[in-house]
C-alpha cells in the first residue's frame, strides 16, 4: 500500500479481555517497529522486526504482550489480560531496511476501561 | 542511561522563526530524526542528521553537533498549520536501529 496502515483505529475493551491490534507496513519494506504512546509521553519502543523475526523484544512491558509477523509483512500485537495501565496509542511503523528512516501508522488508540 | 531533552511547550507568532532544541544522551549514535506529529495524527518525517551541521529543507531546517549531544529545528516563516508537537529522536547502534524518542515540543502558533 501507499503508507503504513492499522487496525483498528480505535479500541475500547474492559479490563481482563485480550486484544489484537493489526499492522500493515509499506510493501517491500523488511524492519518494522511497534512503539506506544501514553498521554504527554514520549514514543516507547516495543519490539522490532527483521522480516519475521524478532531480534529486539526488549521494550515488551510484561509477558502479556506478545507480536508476531508472518510473511514478511502484516504484524499483530496481542495484549493480554489488558489493564487500564494498557491505554495508550499503539504505533507501528516500517523501514525499507533497519538504517533507513521509519515511516509511521496512524496508530490504534486502546482504551481499557 | 539514555534521555533526550526537549522543551514542553512553545509559541511563536505566524511569520515568525522559531528554534526547538533537543539535547541526548544515549549508548549509542546512528542519526538523529525530526518528526511532526498534529493532534491525534502519526508522526510524519521532516529531517535526519547523521553528520555535523545544517540539513536545510524548505522552511525547516535541523542541525546537529554529535560532541555536544545536541540538535535543534529550525521553522522559519511560520504558519497556522505549523502548530503540532516536534518529536526529537536518536536511532541507536545496537543493531536494531530502534528510535529512542524525547517527550516532543508542543508548538502553537498564534496569529
Amino acid at each position: 500500500g501507499a503508507g503504513v496502515s492499522q487496525s483498528p483505529s480505535n479500541k475500547v475493551t474492559e479490563k481482563g479481555k485480550d486484544v489484537e491490534l493489526r499492522c500493515d507496513p509499506i510493501s517491500g519494506h523488511t524492519a518494522l517497529y511497534w512503539y506506544r504512546q501514553s498521554l504527554g509521553q514520549g514514543l516507547e519502543f516495543l519490539i522490532y522486526f527483521q522480516g519475521n523475526s524478532a531480534p529486539d523484544k526488549s521494550g515488551l512491558p510484561s509477558d502479556r504482550f506478545s507480536a508476531e509477523r508472518t510473511g514478511g509483512s502484516v504484524s499483530t500485537l496481542t495484549i493480554q489480560r489488558t489493564q487500564q495501565e494498557d491505554s495508550a496509542v499503539y504505533l507501528c511503523a516500517s523501514s525499507r531496511s533497519g538504517r533507513e528512516t521509519q515511516y509511521f501508522g496512524p496508530g490504534t488508540r486502546l482504551l481499557v476501561l | 542511561g539514555q534521555n533526550i531533552d526537549q522543551p514542553t511547550e512553545m509559541t511563536a507568532t505566524e511569520g515568525a522563526i522559531v528554534q526547538i532544541n533537543c539535547t541526548y544522551q544515549t549508548s549509542g549514535f546512528n542519526g538523529l530524526f525530526w518528526y511532526q506529529q498534529h493532534a491525534g495524527e502519526a508522526p510524519t518525517f521532516l529531517s535526519y542528521n547523521v553528520l555535523d551541521g545544517l540539513e536545510e529543507k524548505g522552511r525547516f531546517s535541523s542541525f546537529l553537533s554529535r560532541s555536544k549531544g545536541y540538535s535543534y529545528l529550525l521553522l522559519k516563516e511560520l504558519q497556522m498549520k505549523d502548530s503540532a508537537s516536534y518529536l526529537c529522536a536518536v536511532r541507536g547502534t545496537s543493531g536494531t536501529y530502534k528510535y529512542i524518542f524525547g517527550t516532543g515540543t508542543r508548538l502553537k502558533v498564534l496569529a
